[in-house]
């Protein structure tokens, strides 16, 4: 069965100083992965997905395969992005069938 | 164990036939939401609620109906589904309902409707 760990349920960082939010998984297909995002008061959203390589926000993450992780980064952290980050695993094939998240990381950016 | 329980876990039916998805948590959290998930675009939100009594509308309402009757349960009413309902869709909660509060889902229910 899948897995999704979020090693950390806490990161709190000064602004302005690089942030990596680590994420590994378990599942011995294609997986697809998923970061996903909470601020303070606003409903959960997409932030960005492994398939479309973009950045979002500053935030970057690559699949690594041999490592079995996704981890999100950013190079110099913001007050804004603060939040609640969910990473999650889908089996492939566009993201159809299930969807397995991990627990969480609480980010902090401290001024 | 604390958890979010959904139920079934699939269900294939028919045009227009009501149909009810029942969530339940076991942690005594105000906060619950359901979403759906559909190749491609992610979640999205469908209801929320932060306590008994109060819900209110996420980014993809219509065809949906809840009601928050009691603390643990957070029924999903498709009053007459349509096969553009076919997803999965996921129950979660949280103590609070803000980033503070770390989201608990459930194991996801696969619909389709033909």
């Amino acid at each position: 069965a899948q897995r999704v760990t979020q090693p950390e349920k806490l990161l709190s960082v000064f602004k302005g100083a690089p942030v990596e939010l680590k994420c590994n998984y378990s599942y011995s297909g294609s997986p697809e992965l998923f970061w996903y995002v909470q601020y303070s008061r606003q409903r959960l959203q997409l932030l960005l997905r492994h398939i479309s390589r973009e950045s979002i926000k500053g935030f970057t993450a690559d699949l690594n395969k041999g490592e079995t992780s996704f981890h999100l980064k950013k190079p110099f952290a913001q007050e804004e992005d603060s939040a609640m980050y969910y990473c999650a695993l889908s089996e492939g094939g566009g993201g159809a069938d299930g969807l397995t998240f991990g627990k969480g990381t609480h980010l902090i950016i401290q001024p | 164990e604390a958890q979010v329980t959904q139920n079934p876990r699939y269900l294939i039916t028919v045009t227009g036939k009501k149909l009810t998805v029942t969530c339940s948590q076991n942690m005594n959290h105000e906060y619950m939401s359901w979403y759906r998930q559909d190749p491609g675009l992610g979640l999205r939100q469908i209801y929320y609620s932060m306590n008994v009594e109060v819900t209110d509308k996420g980014d993809v309402p219509e065809g949906y109906k809840v009601s928050r009757k009691e603390k643990r349960n957070f029924p999903l009413i498709l009053e007459s589904p349509s096969p553009n309902q076919t997803s999965l869709y996921f129950c979660a909660s949280s103590l609070l309902g803000g980033s503070n509060s770390p989201l608990h889902f459930g194991n996801g229910t696969r619909l389709t409707v033909t």
